[in-house]
């Protein structure tokens, strides 16, 4: 079973650009949550899609969005780059089934995304 | 707001030790707790989740223990080995449903 996919893993962008980044989960999940890592603030939920709506959204300005196809990839964009929003940035998927009977979450190995 | 704290930042042992991890919250309601592990440039591999009805979950040389009501896990690897060398994470499921991650603690296992 394939695990989680995301693409590209590094990229490199200039202040005031935007970026999409691309998120495949494992067949059968229909869950994608999104997270950002960096240094300083470790890892902080983005925002969480399942069957293509909108579940679950972190403290994270309106540049930062994403969406999710019927085949349960997702996107996340963020618009006018910024300096701090180089990071790590992780996708994760699961069933997405109520937390009471929660499954772990698998994460992919990340894109890494470099302002300039 | 929940709070996740993970205290040491950094250990490092001699191949062979059982140690401890640590892991407190602040919000004790809480749907679950899950412990990751993370290699350098890597994404994250869970490795025991732990529901509020439980107490503890094992998994090999992990063990993982949940006190929801002091707001307290602990992860312990019996027998340690260098390929244990890793940050282990701790996150809490709460009401908000997110996941909300402590810092970590960054192991060393020397050979």
């Amino acid at each position: 079973k394939a695990g989680v996919t995301q693409t590209p893993r590094y990229l490199i962008k200039t202040r005031g650009q935007q970026v999409t980044l691309s998120c495949s989960p494992i067949s059968g999940h229909r869950s994608v949550s999104w997270y950002q890592q960096t240094p300083g603030q470790g890892l902080q939920f983005l925002f969480e899609y399942f069957s293509e709506t909108q579940r679950n959204k972190g403290n994270f300005p309106g540049r930062f969005s994403g969406r999710q196809f019927s085949n349960s990839r997702s996107e996340m964009n963020v618009s006018t780059l910024e300096l701090g929003d180089s990071a790590l940035y992780l996708c994760a998927s699961s069933y997405g089934t109520a937390p009471e009977v929660d499954q772990p979450q698998h994460f992919g190995d990340g894109t890494r995304l470099s302002i300039l | 707001k929940q709070e996740v704290t993970q205290i040491p930042a950094a250990l490092s042992v001699p191949e062979g030790e059982n140690l401890v991890l640590n892991c407190s919250f602040t919000d004790s309601a809480i749907y679950n707790l899950q412990w990751f592990r993370q290699d350098p440039g890597k994404g994250l591999t869970s490795l025991l989740l732990i529901q509020s009805s439980q107490r503890e979950q094992t998994s090999g040389r992990l063990n993982a223990s949940l006190d929801k009501s002091s707001g307290r896990s602990t992860l312990y690897i019996a027998a340690s080995q260098p390929g244990d060398s890793a940050t282990y994470l701790c996150a809490v499921r709460g009401s908000a449903r997110q996941l909300t991650f402590g810092s970590g603690t960054q192991l060393t296992v020397l050979p």
